[in-house]
């Protein structure tokens, strides 16, 4: 039979708004976050990454903040561009005390954000 | 700085066959994850190793495997191919001490 596909949030934008793009996160002990950008035929790109001893870290356009308090992370893009549109992930690295996890990644199951010219 | 490689980037299978994926990371990484993107689950965690030994497993069955060769480049095999194999296996490269994972494009796997 037919798979049925997860029912992605979506978020709809004029260019040159501002989007937040929101991501509840599960494991309480993870302690390094990343949101990555994905193109359609393209594989996940990083776009910007926080540690868990910060709630707040700015890139160019990107800002992300993080509430370990109701495990919460959001993306801020300012003045959004058509190019933006993509769909956008978060990623949640949980730490352990040998450091051997570092290579596994939990996704959120992502956002289409769609931006209008 | 070269970004990560990831061959053939399609693929097509029939059921039954086995396949061999291939990824070369960021020079210098150590680490080399492995992912399978699909509609219906999103991307799941299926293995990492970390200088030429696995480290951290997914919950994937024993017919998907993989390796890791002393250049840091790797490998993952899936045996006896099903239908639902059918997705975008991505592979991500980091330096394995905490540091940020870089993806490459992926290989489209069709199962027929």
């Amino acid at each position: 039979g037919e798979s049925v596909g997860l029912h992605l949030p979506t978020l709809s934008v004029q260019e040159g708004d501002n989007s937040i793009i929101n991501c509840a996160y599960s494991n309480s002990a993870s302690d390094y976050f990343i949101w990555y950008k994905q193109e359609s035929g393209k594989g996940p790109q990083f776009i910007i990454d926080i540690r868990s001893n910060m709630d707040k870290r700015q890139g160019q356009r990107v800002t992300v903040l993080l509430n370990k308090t109701v495990k919460h992370l959001s993306l801020q893009i300012a003045a959004t561009q058509p190019g933006d549109s993509a769909v956008y992930f978060c990623a949640e690295n949980p730490a352990n005390a040998g450091g051997t996890s570092y290579g596994k990644l939990t996704f959120g199951q992502g956002t289409i954000l769609t931006v209008h010219p | 700085k070269a970004g990560v490689t990831q061959t053939p980037r399609y693929l097509i299978k029939t059921r039954g066959q086995q396949v061999t994926l291939s990824c070369s990371p960021i020079s210098g990484h150590r680490s080399v994850s492995w992912y399978q993107q699909t509609p219906g689950q999103g991307l799941q965690f299926l293995f990492e190793y970390f200088s030429e030994t696995q480290r951290n497993k997914g919950n994937f069955p024993g017919r998907f495997s993989g390796r890791q060769f002393s250049n840091s480049r790797s490998e993952m095999n899936v045996s006896t191919l099903e239908l639902g194999d059918s997705a975008l296996y991505l592979c991500a490269s980091s330096s394995g001490t905490g540091g940020s994972a870089f993806f490459g494009q992926g290989t489209r796997l069709t199962v027929v």
